[in-house]
Formats: structure tokens, sequence, C-alpha cells
């Protein structure tokens, strides 16, 4: 089945050492976001790709980090994870800009637990 | 820019029971607006939208939401909840171009056996 895929489910690191979450798709889609989900709240669009194009979000901090190598995969980065960046980073993709009202495809997320 | 308004972050109902969860937008431009589930420790999954055309739209798994342009509102509605309907549930908007989704906080639906 034609999926988007995040690896791994649960990643720990320490304060301050580089992380990095990786998602692959197989939908063949043109953009791929990075959303942010802290206990109870709603998804924070980190950024997105469309196609090579990286759009950041105004509020996003300089400590995450996003490469897009080819269409099929995506990955974040975070530079020196703090306690507060603990949370679930779920990757989506959609064939084409949410505002032609293409639907977004969720991966499962990642857990990201800072010690 | 678009905002979204989710009314209750826990619902309750008894199995077999009518579920209603609220949603209300704010949107400057003609919205699409969905509704997304959530399952523990998953990723989200779409239940239904709305772009153009018939107001009521049906989804999956026996929900269906209204979109009332004079009420800005696009509520959840399932006739007789069932216990697997028990998630997180979250609507968002959108008003075109590059500006992605914009979620509300969530709504906790609580299915009593």
């Amino acid at each position: 089945d034609a999926m988007v895929i995040q690896n791994p489910r649960y990643q720990v690191t320490q304060f301050g050492k580089p992380v990095t979450l990786s998602c692959s798709q197989t939908l063949n889609h043109n953009v791929m976001y990075w959303y942010q989900q802290k206990s109870s709240q709603a998804p924070k669009l980190l950024f997105h790709y469309y196609d090579k194009d990286f759009n950041n979000e105004a509020d996003t901090p300089d400590n995450f980090q996003s490469r897009r190598p080819n269409t099929s995969f995506c990955f974040l980065d975070i530079r020196s994870p703090g306690l507060g960046d603990a949370a679930m980073y779920l990757c989506a993709t959609s064939r084409d800009r949410t505002g032609t009202n293409s639907p977004l495809h969720f991966g499962n997320g990642t857990r990201l637990t800072v010690t | 820019a678009q905002s979204v308004t989710q009314l209750g972050s826990h619902v309750s109902v008894s199995e077999g029971a009518l579920v209603l969860l609220r949603c209300n937008y704010s949107s400057s431009v003609p919205p699409y607006l969905f509704w997304y589930v959530q399952y523990p420790n998953q990723g989200l999954q779409l239940l239904l939208k709305y772009t153009t055309g018939a107001t009521l739209v049906k989804g999956i798994n026996g929900f269906e939401a209204e979109f009332k342009k004079s009420e800005t509102s696009f509520h959840l509605t399932k006739p007789s909840a069932h216990m697997s309907d028990a998630a997180e549930y979250f609507c968002a908007v959108t008003g075109g171009g590059a500006d992605g989704l914009t979620f509300g906080k969530g709504t906790h639906l609580i299915i009593q056996p």
C-alpha cells in the first residue's frame, strides 16, 4: 500500500545531542510537511517542501532544519534538542498544496524524548 | 489568516448515542475544511473534507459534517457512537495558497459503555 512511513517510532536523545528523524513516502506527492505535536495540543506546522522549494514557518526555531534529497524522503534535523522539544513529530504529504484542497496523508509519527 | 475553534476539549457520550463535535472557523477567504481523527500514538487520518458544492459531507466510519457559512461552523456528527470511535478529533481549515492547514486544539471523544 502507498503510504507515509516514519522512522523510528520512538526516539530518545540527550539534551543538546543532534538528532535526525526520517520520513519516506510512496505516494509520489509533491509536498512534504513536518508538524510538531505536543501533548494534548494541535499539530503545529514547522515547515514544508513543495518539490525542492523549502518553506519555513515564521515561528519555527532555527534549531530545526530539514532536508529533502529526493521526492521520496524528507528529514527533520534538530541541532541541539532541548527539553521543550520533546513531542510527537508528524510527517505528512499532499499531492499539491493544501490550498488546492489536496488532503494531507500522515505518517504514524515519531515520539521524541529528550533526557 | 485562518483559525479554528473546537468547543470542548473532551466530549463523553454513551455507546449508541449521537456524537456531536463542534468546530467554528475564521477565514478571510472561502475555506476548505477538514476533520481528522487521531488514535493513540498514531498519525492523523482524514475523516472528511469540504471544498465546494454540497454542504453536507459524508466521511468514513459513518461520520458526516455540515458546512454552514452563516454560522462559520463545520460540526462533526455521527448518529450512533461505537466504542471504536474513542479518539482525538481535529478540525482544520485552509484558505488557499501555500499556508498549509491550521488545526484546532482537538476534542477527545470518550465513549461510555
